[in-house]
């Protein structure tokens, strides 16, 4: 089955302790992207992958890495978790040129 | 920077009504644009994509519509039904991928 996960799903942590959310898909996509999705702010995207090694700033990188050491696994790492990090976090994949883009169910974390 | 908009931001319609939901965006040099659905609490869904040379595209009871000129595209639900409740996205793609916030919709049994 195609499809997109993310690890953990929830997660509750606190102020400054390294956390990594991991996204990983099953479709060979060149695609990744994260997004953080807020209350009245909408979806925006946080770090995008066009392929193997090369990762570009979205509209809000700030607080956040990311690596592309393989085509499947697009982690997402948080190294100083602040409180204004607490948001749903998806993970997608695809090719956007031709529509096929698929997200993972969400993670959704909390920073104490 | 892209911005798109979404009107209205929520609307509730009864069953059996035509649903159109509409998406602004400023920057009209895009790929394409596209129509999403999230359920709450889940991922996106994409519904239709609609290419930048393309005028609209359709399936099933949706059709979607998009005139780069203005920056505008409009989602047309025919016939809603309460499965349809949901919240729409519209996405534009134009090297990054620019979200709306959403149409949240609620059709009444």
């Amino acid at each position: 089955e195609a499809q997109v996960t993310q690890n953990p799903r929830y997660l509750i942590t606190v102020t400054g302790k390294k956390l990594t959310v991991t996204c990983s898909q099953n479709m060979n996509h060149e695609y990744m992207s994260w997004y953080r999705q807020d209350p009245g702010l909408g979806l925006r995207q946080i770090y995008y992958s066009m392929n193997v090694e090369v990762t570009d700033k979205g509209d809000v990188p700030e607080g956040y890495k990311v690596s592309r050491k393989e085509k499947r696994n697009f982690p997402l790492i948080l190294e100083s978790p602040s409180p204004n990090q607490t948001s749903l976090y998806f993970c997608a994949s695809g090719r956007p040129n031709t529509g096929e883009l698929f997200f993972g169910e969400g993670s959704r974390l909390t920073v104490l | 920077k892209q911005e798109v908009t979404q009107i209205p931001a929520a609307l509730s319609v009864p069953e059996g009504e035509n649903l159109v939901l509409n998406c602004s965006f400023t920057d009209s040099a895009i790929y394409n644009l596209q129509w999403f659905r999230q359920d709450p609490g889940k991922g996106l869904t994409s519904l239709l994509l609609i290419q930048s040379s393309q005028r609209e595209q359709t399936s099933g009871r949706l059709n979607a519509s998009l005139d780069k000129s203005s920056g505008r595209s409009t989602l047309y639900i025919a016939a809603s039904q309460p499965g349809d409740s949901a919240t729409y996205l519209c996405a534009v793609h134009d090297n990054r991928l620019a979200f709306g916030k959403g149409n949240q919709v609620v059709v009444i049994p």
